[in-house]
């Protein structure tokens, strides 16, 4: 099976504007989930899709967010960029809805706010 | 709420070594215990897991024995290769969290020739 790919890979942005990232689970998982990872603050939680539900959400604000398509596919958005946004944006993806489970991760995508 | 600690890197060792990187946590209830590894310009690869006390996750050499009684999850293995050179996470996910997951702060570990 191909695993999780993200699209695109990186990205430069400037403060204000608006971002959309993509990721392509891998064929048959329904359970979609995004972290932010940046060298201050480590590997951070944004949110979960399931069957296109967001189930759990973590502590950013409400700049981000996201969705999922009925095959899956998620796709996050920020907002008016600040700064700190910028980071390395992973996605993962598990065969459950729940329970004990392996998540794949995805190259990420880069993004750069200038 | 959910946290893992884990040791500040970096940590250097020569080919053939002995590494352990500490991992600690903290949760209610019985979480699952993961360990994943990042190499430069890659996202993350699972590397182990656990998923109940005494359980031991092995994969390529590595091990790590999920242990209760002291909130632990330590990798261990027992002669590295150039090749270990990565970045490694520790990870809970609670049993009411479906999917998240929680990271300790990552280990650079280098391994010389």
């Amino acid at each position: 099976k191909a695993g999780v790919t993200q699209t695109p890979r990186y990205l430069i942005k400037t403060r204000g504007q608006q971002v959309t990232l993509s990721c392509s689970p891998i064929s048959g998982h329904r359970s979609v989930s995004w972290y932010q990872q940046t060298p201050g603050q480590g590997l951070q939680f944004l949110f979960e899709y399931f069957s296109e539900t967001q189930r759990n959400k973590g502590n950013f604000p409400g700049r981000f967010s996201g969705r999922q398509f009925s095959n899956s596919r998620s796709e996050m958005n920020v907002s008016t960029l600040e700064l700190g946004d910028s980071a390395l944006y992973l996605c993962a993806s598990s065969d459950r809805g729940g329970g004990p489970d392996t998540q794949y991760f995805g190259p990420g995508t880069r993004l750069t706010v200038l | 709420g959910d946290s893992v600690t884990q040791m500040e890197g970096p940590v250097t060792l020569s080919e053939e070594a002995f590494l352990t990187i500490n991992c600690t946590y903290t949760a209610t209830g019985y979480p699952s215990l993961f360990w994943y590894v990042q190499y430069p310009g890659e996202g993350l690869q699972l590397l182990l897991k656990a998923t109940k006390a005494d359980d031991k996750g092995s994969n390529k050499g590595f091990e790590a024995t999920y242990r209760k009684e002291t909130t632990s999850f330590h990798l261990e293995k027992g002669s590295v290769q150039v090749s270990d050179s990565a970045v490694y996470f520790c990870a809970l996910r609670g049993k009411a969290a479906g999917n998240k997951l929680t990271f300790g702060g990552g280990t650079r570990v280098l391994v010389k020739p």
